[in-house]
């Protein structure tokens, strides 16, 4: 119940296309989605996050959109780079302070 | 914005030796920070989460003896692995909450190998 799936574990896109990554959980008692971009050898960056009552959240190119009735969660890259090329990795957390659990993590690599 | 250090940034250690990781949070105070384990090509795994002025809370299976956690500023959590073996080799992340906040902010990661 605690788990987060994320699919696709790898995914090459090419540049401009949209990226698109999936997530599932379900305990329906997290509260708070946030989407994490980490490159080789570096920590995650927050890259945007989502509240269970809103169903989209738009930051540029990047795009959450969140099913809470289907409890998944997925991120669009619009007009994807070579520079989006890293792993993304999506989370949820139980309560405000507590801590994140992390999906699978994704491997986005963007073509030229 | 808030950033989160992380000291050493690698370190190289011979068995059975322990290594001291610090993470600062060095425009912000954290009364909660976490300590995450990555193994190449995998996910993040949470170790502990670490609250100033108290004991950690470990995660099941995580060593409390070997992984000591020490919160003791509001800046300030440090990791000691200690009789390191080959098999702790691996990349150590923390991070730390902004207070009032949902974000959670990561540092840059200590790389550490254990001959």
């Amino acid at each position: 119940q605690q788990q987060v799936k994320q699919s696709p574990q790898s995914l090459i896109v090419q540049k401009g296309g949209i990226s698109i990554i999936n997530c599932a959980y379900e305990n329906t008692a997290f509260d708070y989605f946030p989407w994490y971009q980490q490159f080789p050898g570096k920590g995650p960056a927050l890259l945007i996050a989502i509240r269970p009552d809103v169903s989209e959240k738009k930051e540029g190119r990047f795009t959450i959109s969140f099913n809470k009735s289907a409890k998944q969660f997925s991120l669009h890259i619009m007009d994807s780079q070579p520079g989006d090329s890293a792993t993304y990795f999506c989370a949820a957390r139980l309560n405000q302070g507590g801590k994140l659990i992390f999906g699978q993590g994704t491997e986005l690599s963007v073509k030229p | 914005g808030a950033v989160v250090s992380q000291h050493p940034s690698w370190v190289i250690c011979k068995s059975g030796t322990s290594v001291k990781i610090e993470c600062r949070s060095l425009d912000f105070q954290a009364t909660t920070m976490f300590w995450y384990r990555q193994f190449p090509k995998q996910s993040l795994m949470l170790m502990a989460t670490s609250n100033e002025g108290s004991k950690a809370t470990y995660e099941q299976g995580v060593e409390k003896d070997k992984f000591l956690i020490n919160h003791a500023s509001l800046t300030l959590s440090t990791l000691t692995v200690t009789s390191a073996h080959p098999e702790d080799s691996s990349f150590y992340i923390c991070s730390a909450i902004l207070a009032g906040t949902d974000t959670q902010y990561f540092g840059p990661g200590t790389r550490l190998t254990v001959l």
